[in-house]
């Protein structure tokens, strides 16, 4: 019963440096999302992909990159660490494309320290 | 521009006491609202998810209000438990995304 996974559970990077955050879900939902949760913040939305083969910015896109491999899969990746980045990561995916009313399952997150 | 906003920040409650948790939001266009636990250094676990055309919804001890003409939720948690102790989250999702309150963080004492 994994639902949402993502690897690394924990990641330091220089500034600089690039890295691929991975996500994989096992319901067969339609939408895969990445958020960042930073203190004072809350959660935000970096890119999300309404169904497999696309892709959209959500409210804090720049300095990211996405790509869903497949259905199940949805990565995101950091061309060139900034200490800005310096957040936890969390990946969430739900049934149905973005405006229809369904909730979302996210997982454990993704902590990263960028130095 | 959606903003939601959980009050009070922090709560701290003796066990056994019912315990109401606010969550308001500026513009009632919503499709939906879902209230979300999270545990220290964990994700988010989805508690309840009223519908825009619902008032509430009910799980276990669990039980949210939806009133969008106010641009309010609350979520009250009867009879609470050291266990009930994290951070709770509420999220409106409105056209393609949730726009997430900044939560509020809950103790219950033994």
């Amino acid at each position: 019963n994994a639902g949402v996974t993502q690897t690394p559970k924990f990641q330091v990077l220089k500034t600089g440096q690039s890295m691929t955050l991975q996500c994989a879900q096992d319901m067969n939902h339609n939408s895969m999302y990445w958020y960042r949760q930073d203190p004072g913040m809350g959660l935000r939305l970096i890119y999300y992909s309404a169904s497999e083969g696309t892709t959209d910015k959500g409210e804090v896109p720049n300095g990211y990159n996405v790509s869903r491999l497949n259905k199940r899969e949805f990565s995101l990746r950091l061309e060139s660490a900034a200490p800005s980045q310096t957040s936890v990561y969390f990946c969430a995916s739900s049934e149905a494309p973005m405006g229809v009313a369904y909730e979302q399952y996210f997982g454990p997150g993704t902590r990263l320290t960028v130095t | 521009k959606q903003e939601v906003t959980q009050i009070p920040a922090a709560l701290s409650v003796p066990e056994g006491e019912n315990l109401v948790l606010n969550c308001s939001f500026t513009d009632s266009a919503i499709y939906n609202l879902q209230w979300f636990r999270q545990d220290p250094g964990k994700g988010l676990t989805s508690l309840l998810l009223i519908q825009s055309s619902q008032r509430e919804q009910t799980s276990g001890r669990l039980n949210a209000s939806l009133d969008k003409s106010s641009g309010r939720s609350t979520l009250y948690i009867a009879a609470s438990q050291p266990g009930d102790s994290a951070t709770y989250l509420c999220a409106v999702k409105e056209g393609g995304k949730l726009i997430f309150g900044q939560g509020t963080e809950l103790s219950v004492k033994p």
